[in-house]
């Protein structure tokens, strides 16, 4: 069974800049999360979908923040334009419905 | 409220010996905890988790120990191998929902 896949793994830009990442979760799984992870510090959650509806984006900065998830399948995280605080490691996961989450390997975000 | 507090931070364990990871936190709602292993590079994968009707999960040489009095549930690695050295994150959540993840332990077993 293939994971959750996650591009690009890794993406450096400078500051200002737009910035997106893409995540494919594993087939069937109805839920996705957006996690950022800070180094040294655990993952945070910043968005969770069930199908295409986001029902917990609580901790999604709008300002500079945004995803969707068309079709309740792939999803986008975009943020523009990216700060210097935005440097981080950008997990997905899913589940199915709401049980065990499984995490893409992340994408590695530098802001210069 | 909804922070889940995690020590130690690092820890060196020789092979063969008990690696222990603790965890507290303070929303009695938390009804599900799980514990996350994580290899640098790799996201992290789901290694044991228990709910509270329980005061200790055992699977292969992971255990979880749950108190509820005290809000505290720790992870035990018995027989420590060097393949096990990696990052250890505790979480809890309310119905499998919104994991909230400690700050993580860097486990390191020597040969």
């Amino acid at each position: 069974e293939a994971g959750v896949v996650q591009s690009p793994r890794y993406k450096i830009i400078e500051k200002k800049q737009p910035v997106a990442f893409w995540c494919n979760p594993i087939s069937g799984h109805n839920t996705l999360y957006w996690y950022r992870q800070n180094l040294g510090q655990g993952p945070e959650l910043l968005i969770r979908y069930e199908n295409e509806e986001a029902v917990d984006d609580s901790q999604l900065p709008k300002d500079r923040f945004s995803a969707e998830r068309l079709k309740g399948v792939d999803s986008t995280l975009k943020i523009q334009p990216a700060e210097l605080g935005d440097s981080a490691v950008y997990l997905c996961a899913s589940s199915f419905l709401l049980n065990e989450q499984f995490f893409g390997p992340g994408t590695r975000l530098t802001v210069l | 409220q909804q922070q889940v507090k995690q020590s130690p931070q690092s820890l060196i364990v020789q092979k063969g010996g008990i690696s222990i990871i603790n965890c507290a936190y303070e929303n009695t709602a938390f009804d599900y905890f799980p514990w996350y292993q994580q290899f640098p590079g790799k996201g992290p994968a789901l290694l044991i988790a228990i709910r509270p009707d329980v005061s200790e999960k055992k699977e292969g040489r992971f255990t979880i120990s749950f108190n509820k009095s005290a809000k505290q549930f720790s992870l035990h690695i018995m027989d420590s191998q060097p393949g096990d050295s990696a990052t250890y994150f505790c979480a809890a959540s309310y119905i499998t929902d919104k994991l909230i993840f400690g700050t993580g332990t860097r486990l390191q077993v020597f040969p």
